[in-house]
């Protein structure tokens, strides 16, 4: 059974700095990984999915990195700002027509 | 494109009464997703259907839930007798393909049993 685990569980950092929030996996045979970001009391945005063939994405400030062979993944947030503040969740996909696998989400807040 | 689009955004329910969840996915997708997310807990894959058919139920309770997806109209999350315990917010995702590249994820529903 697919377990994901996400570390740290809350993180409260001042603006600008850089941070790395932590993905993991048991079973390293997934399809992709996407990071999601939700707001309190909203839905999921899509911010990064990287296919298993894949190594690495990056949109504007955020880049997320995969390793598969140790069921990791890391998303990167540069000069981190306000508006970042939210929960980030990562899910993995473990084949075509499977469902997500969350982790609990890491809770950032950016310290204005 | 709406989007995905979830209502009610907020439903309120008596214990023993029914809910029912609406989902209509993003224009062009024939793929839904329902998740469930509890107080303190992450996202729980729930029902994988396509139209007209249940494709992946294994993440539903055996009783009381239910789901479709017909021809026509939104795909609909059932709840019959609900119980304090169904307290959630439940999501709605869509995606074109088996092959699809991720998934877009309506702003959900939040029931609340008393």
């Amino acid at each position: 059974k697919q377990e994901v685990t996400q570390i740290p569980a809350a993180l409260s950092v001042p603006e600008g700095e850089n941070l790395v929030l932590n993905c993991s996996f048991t079973d390293s045979a997934i399809y992709n990984l996407q990071w999601f970001r939700q707001d309190p009391g909203k839905g999921l945005t899509s911010l990064l999915l990287i296919q298993s063939s894949q190594r690495e994405q990056t949109s504007g400030r955020l880049n997320a990195s995969l390793d598969k062979s140790s069921g990791r993944s890391t998303l990167y947030i540069a000069a981190s700002q306000p508006g970042d503040s939210a929960t980030y969740l990562c899910a993995v996909r473990l084949g075509g027509a499977d469902g997500l696998t969350f982790g609990k989400g890491t809770h950032l807040i950016i310290q204005p | 494109n709406a989007g995905v689009m979830q209502n009610p955004r907020h439903l309120v329910r008596r214990r023993g009464q029914e809910a029912r969840l609406r989902c209509s996915p993003m224009k062009g997708h024939s793929h839904v997703y329902w998740y469930r997310q509890l107080p303190e807990e992450g996202l729980k894959f729930m029902v994988y259907l396509q139209k007209e058919n249940i494709i992946d139920e294994s993440g539903m309770p055996k009783e009381r839930f239910s789901a479709e997806f017909p021809k026509e109209g939104p795909s609909i999350l059932r709840i019959q007798q609900v119980v304090r315990g169904d307290s959630a917010a439940y999501f709605c995702a869509s995606s074109n393909s088996v092959r699809d590249y991720g998934y877009t994820f309506g702003s959900g529903t939040r029931l609340t049993v008393v």
